[in-house]
């Protein structure tokens, strides 16, 4: 099984809807990350957790929201979808426990395009 | 803030080697981390630099020189399967999270 899964990992939507991503992990880590990634642009930071009482903005997080259920659950909402947020949506986690350096593993990503 | 800047494409040829570097600046630095990813896939991690040098893995190693605000990353004996978008990106000390460049597309051909 995946440490990281994503659902769903493709969705069509119309303007206007409301969307909810979401990631799951089996890793035991305490941190998640919410990225978006456009041709040309890499990735950009959408909200980050360090843990389940804490969120955080990123670069890019005006017309998103999140939600940290747990610490194997964060989940990402776009309140009403608008079509440039059609992107690749990536999910992430890392463990700055111990000796880690912090390194962050990526779900499969989501395929998102509102029309 | 944070700058992060590498090629937007490389070709090369298989069996040989291919150097990407990799420019930032950045407030705060705490580590610089390489990523490939293969197109519509998920990024996974490559190497790991915070000080000054040379990491080797491989086929790859990794090159830091913070001073400079550099890094690269060095594939030896290209293989077909290294065609993948290759992502620089540095961890700063405030938010302790990643900046990612927008990553260098290399083409390895026969």
């Amino acid at each position: 099984d995946a440490d990281v899964t994503q659902t769903p990992r493709n969705r069509i939507t119309k303007t206007g809807k409301r969307i909810m991503l979401e990631c799951s992990q089996t890793k035991g880590h305490d941190r998640m990350y919410w990225y978006r990634q456009d041709p040309g642009l890499g990735l950009r930071l959408i909200y980050y957790s360090f843990d389940v009482k804490d969120i955080n903005k990123g670069e890019i997080s005006d017309g998103y929201s999140v939600s940290r259920q747990a610490q194997a659950k964060f989940s990402l909402s776009l309140e009403s979808a608008i079509p440039n947020q059609t992107a690749l949506y990536f999910c992430a986690t890392s463990d700055l426990k111990g000796s880690s350096t912090d390194t962050q593993y990526f779900g499969p990503g989501t395929r998102l395009t509102v029309l | 803030g944070q700058n992060i800047d590498q090629p937007t494409e490389m070709t090369a040829t298989e069996g040989a080697i291919v150097q990407i570097n990799c420019t930032y600046q950045t407030s705060g630095f705490n580590g610089l981390f390489w990523y490939q990813q293969h197109a519509g896939e998920a990024p996974t991690f490559l190497s790991y630099n915070v000080l000054d040098g040379l990491e080797e893995k491989g086929r790859f190693s990794s090159f830091l020189s913070r001073s400079k605000g550099y890094s690269y990353l060095l594939l030896k004996e290209l293989q077909m399967k290294d065609s993948a978008s290759y992502l620089c990106a540095v961890m700063d000390t405030g938010r302790r999270a990643l900046t990612f460049g927008s990553g260098t597309r290399l083409q390895v051909q026969p």
